[in-house]
């Protein structure tokens, strides 16, 4: 039981730049969501996905894309990358949306556009 | 809109010392409020949940509490394996979860 796997844990690239963050869990979780931490600005949702076929945006969706085509993975797309997503990612899962247990985080990819 | 203020933003303890962690939220129909702890370089790693006022909670060395506009963290007697960033978020309406900007808690030996 790995729980949420992100890849890659590290990667640069250049503006303009297209890559896909992957994000993958293998706990039968409806509910996954990607956020992205900053310095003083804490965890903010980009979009978020309560199962398959089904997505939404978050409070900073602008530039990013996902799709959920299968329920272990919800991968999260940068289309033209800016040095204003210069982050740190983490993907998350939950058996529901509803009140229960707490979410289970990925340990994070570390994004650096130049 | 749902919000969550942290405070203090950093807390330096000596081994031993107690004190607590305060979160403040509003938030329209809350379905749950959360804390977590998150180690440099980590994803953040679930500590409690907690669902309506009254409500308390304990782990080892760590008391949640809530009421109807904040909750605390309570740690007593940390060692300095408890140094770490906690993090609030609420669960509201919107099912969403939004997060405070964290707590660093360092516990010098």
């Amino acid at each position: 039981n790995a729980g949420v796997t992100q890849t890659p844990k590290f990667q640069v690239l250049k503006t303009g730049q297209s890559m896909t963050l992957q994000c993958a869990q293998d706990m039968n979780h409806e509910y996954m969501s990607w956020y992205r931490q900053d310095p003083g600005m804490g965890l903010r949702l980009i979009h978020y996905s309560v199962g398959a076929g089904i997505t939404d945006q978050g409070e900073v969706p602008n530039g990013y894309n996902v799709s959920r085509s299968t329920t272990e993975d919800f991968p999260l797309r940068l289309l033209s990358a800016a040095p204003s997503q210069t982050s740190v990612y983490f993907c998350a899962s939950s058996y529901s949306t509803g009140p229960g247990g707490g979410y289970t985080f990925g340990s994070g990819t570390r994004l650096t556009v130049v | 809109e749902d919000q969550v203020t942290q405070s203090p933003e950093a807390l330096r303890l000596q081994e031993g010392e107690s004190s607590s962690l305060n979160c403040s939220y509003t938030v329209s129909g809350l379905r749950g409020l959360f804390w977590y702890r998150q180690d440099p370089g980590k994803g953040p790693e679930f500590l409690f949940t907690l669902y309506s006022a009254g409500e308390e909670k304990e782990k080892e060395r760590l008391k949640a509490t809530l009421t109807k506009k904040e909750s605390f963290l309570h740690i007593t007697a940390p060692k300095p394996e408890d140094s770490a960033t906690y993090l609030c978020a609420v669960q509201g309406g919107a099912q969403k979860l939004v997060f405070g900007q964290g707590t660093r808690l360092t516990i010098n030996p």
